[in-house]
Parts: structure tokens; sequence; C-alpha cells
């Protein structure tokens, strides 16, 4: 499809084990974005592609938490050692350059993780 | 640092009332000003956007005007329907740093037939 893909979009984990969630943007578009949403918490940034920069990851709330971004297309965000408090839905986004402010951001359906 | 403040909901309207969403930002410079929906169920999607002061952003008849002076991104709707339920985020991108979104807290509106 067009849009920007999520896979899977629902896990269910045991706390302590890793996950891996897998993002594919829209063809093109070299700015690429991880979000949180939580229930009572909104939605909270987590990292940042830009093409070929170091990736912003100042908002990845513990080193539990990883991603890449391979080609500067797909990217996987990893959460190693689940916690429940991961339990949210992991949404990516991507635009097409992510230096101009009034790119339109384009969200995927998201990635439901629950840590039981 | 950059911040978005909307109005807290649940936000109950009947059918045809006049809705209005209040916004404001805090940020240096001269951001981006975007309101996204998510519909029950569903991702979330872009429902307007404005990138300049005193610009109105409009889609599926509803509107927002980037007020500068009072810092704000108010939406409104003349006459709502059922089908607009859904949560409303109001969020912010930056014209130097990171350019990322930052989002309010998100509206939820019932509209009631």
């Amino acid at each position: 499809g067009a849009g920007v893909s999520q896979s899977p979009s629902n896990k269910v984990t045991e706390k302590g084990k890793d996950v891996e969630l897998r993002c594919d943007p829209i063809s093109g578009h070299t700015a690429l974005y991880w979000y949180r949403q939580s229930l009572g918490q909104g939605l909270e940034f987590l990292i940042y592609f830009q093409g070929n920069s170091a990736p912003d990851k100042s908002g990845l709330p513990s080193d539990r938490f990883s991603a890449e971004r391979t080609g500067g297309s797909v990217s996987t965000l990893t959460i190693q050692r689940t916690q429940q408090e991961d339990s949210a839905v992991y949404l990516c986004a991507s635009s097409l350059a992510g230096q101009v402010s009034g790119n339109t951001i384009y969200f995927g359906e998201g990635s439901w993780l629950t840590v039981v | 640092g950059n911040s978005v403040t909307q109005m807290e909901g649940p936000v109950t309207l009947s059918e045809e009332a006049f809705l209005t969403i209040n916004c404001t930002y805090t940020a240096t410079g001269y951001p981006s000003l975007f309101w996204y929906v998510q519909y029950p169920g569903e991702g979330l999607q872009l429902l307007l956007k404005a990138t300049k002061a005193d610009d109105k952003g409009s889609n599926k008849g509803f509107e927002a005007t980037y007020r500068k002076e009072t810092t704000s991104f108010h939406l409104e709707k003349g006459s709502v329907q059922v089908s607009d339920s859904a949560v409303y985020f109001c969020a912010l991108v930056p014209d130097t740093g990171r350019r990322a979104l930052t989002f309010g807290s998100g509206t939820r509106l019932q509209v009631q037939p």
C-alpha cells in the first residue's frame, strides 16, 4: 500500500522477553519517527531518523529501547527485557524531509504491545 | 521547551452544534501547527495544518487559524455530525532543532444524535 506499514499489529509478550516492531515508511520519505501512545500518557516521542544523519534518540525512555533504520527505509524498534509499563501502542510515522517543519507527517496504524 | 496545551475533554455536543476545541502552544520562532484526528479503532490522521502566521487550515468543514499574537490554533466546526466523534490532537513542529511533532494531550469529542 501507499501508507506507513507497521507489523505486527498486535503483540502479546511475557515480561522479560525481547520484542521487535517493524515499520515500513512511505516510499521516498527520508524522515522516520517512532512514538508511543499509552493510556493516560498521550503521545510520547521516542526517536527520529532523518536521512543519513545520526538519529535523535532523546525520547527513548531507557537503554532497553533501541531502534535502527536500514538502508534509509525500514526501521525496527527493539525493546529488551520488556516490562509491564512498556504496554502501549507504538506508532511509526514518516515525512518527505524532516528539515522542513511544514511537511505532513503520516502515521501508521500502530503496533499494540501488551506485556503480561 | 516546546509544548501544546489543549482543553480537556470529553466534549459532548448534540448533532449540528458549533464546535470549538482550544489549543495554545509554546515554541520559539515560527512552528508549523497541525490538528490530527483519531477515530475509534483507527490510526492518527492529519486533519489540517497551517505553516505560517494568519494561515487558515481547513478540511471536512473544520477550520483553524494560526494566531501568532495569541499563540493559538483553535479548531472550529460550524455543525458537527455523529461521525465527527473522535479524539482530536493539536500538535506543532518547530522551525529549528528536532523536526518532530509535539502533541497536546488530546480532546475527546462525543456527538450525540
